[in-house]
């Protein structure tokens, strides 16, 4: 059974650039989320899809957005491209019918922005 | 607003006992979480309290009580391999999954 896989596991972008991030979601899993993690710091959330909707959003601008497809994986794009986006961006999925109880991480896309 | 504190680093040698803190204050609370996260890893579940008192799995135990916002995770007859940096998480108090993270304590290991 494969957990949550991301791609791609590193990314170099130049400032001003746009990215896309992708996720596949633990089999059996409908909801993705998507978080940011800058070096020594917790992961900070940047928004939840379910049903290919968003459903909640973080104190993140509108420069990130995402979509979630039939098949439950999901896209995260940033656009304008700053130095501070510089990240490990992580993916989790969840059950919506599972009690809320574990979230599955991937093993993140590690951008850099110079 | 909504934090989790927990202390920056601990220290311990193999076999010892060692206590993770977590303090938390969220506009909503539906339970707390730790997750361990290696050097360049993933965030890995260990254990979830959605009720006050102590939940054991194997060598780890986590703590909640509500009335004091308070938590701990408990790492018992430790190894090396259990070096590795330890968040705390709350799951917010609304109609998502939505984690918010504690800035996370790196815990280190020695012979």
């Amino acid at each position: 059974d494969a957990g949550v896989t991301q791609s791609p596991t590193h990314l170099i972008k130049t400032r001003g650039q746009q990215v896309t991030l992708r996720c596949s979601p633990k089999s059996g899993h409908d909801t993705v989320s998507w978080y940011q993690q800058a070096l020594g710091q917790g992961p900070q959330f940047i928004f939840q899809y379910y049903e290919e909707e968003e459903r909640q959003r973080g104190n993140f601008p509108d420069r990130f957005s995402g979509h979630q497809f039939p098949n439950y994986s999901s896209e995260l794009n940033v656009n304008a491209l700053l130095l501070g986006d510089s990240a490990l961006y992580l993916c989790a999925s969840s059950l919506e019918a599972g009690g809320r109880t574990e979230a599955f991480f991937g093993q993140g896309t590690r951008l850099t922005v110079v | 607003g909504q934090s989790l504190e927990q202390p920056s680093e601990v220290t311990a040698v193999e076999g010892a006992i060692v206590q993770i803190n977590c303090t938390y204050q969220t506009s909503g609370f539906y339970g707390l979480s730790w997750y361990q996260q290696h050097d360049g890893g993933a965030p890995t579940f260990l254990s979830y309290n959605a009720l006050d008192g102590l939940e054991e799995t194997g060598r780890f135990s986590s703590f909640l009580s509500r009335s004091d916002s308070y938590g701990y995770l408990l790492l018992q007859e430790l190894q090396m391999k259990d070096s590795a940096s330890y968040f705390c998480a709350v799951r917010g108090g609304d109609n998502t999954d939505k984690l918010i993270f504690g800035t996370g304590t790196r815990l280190q290991v020695f012979p």
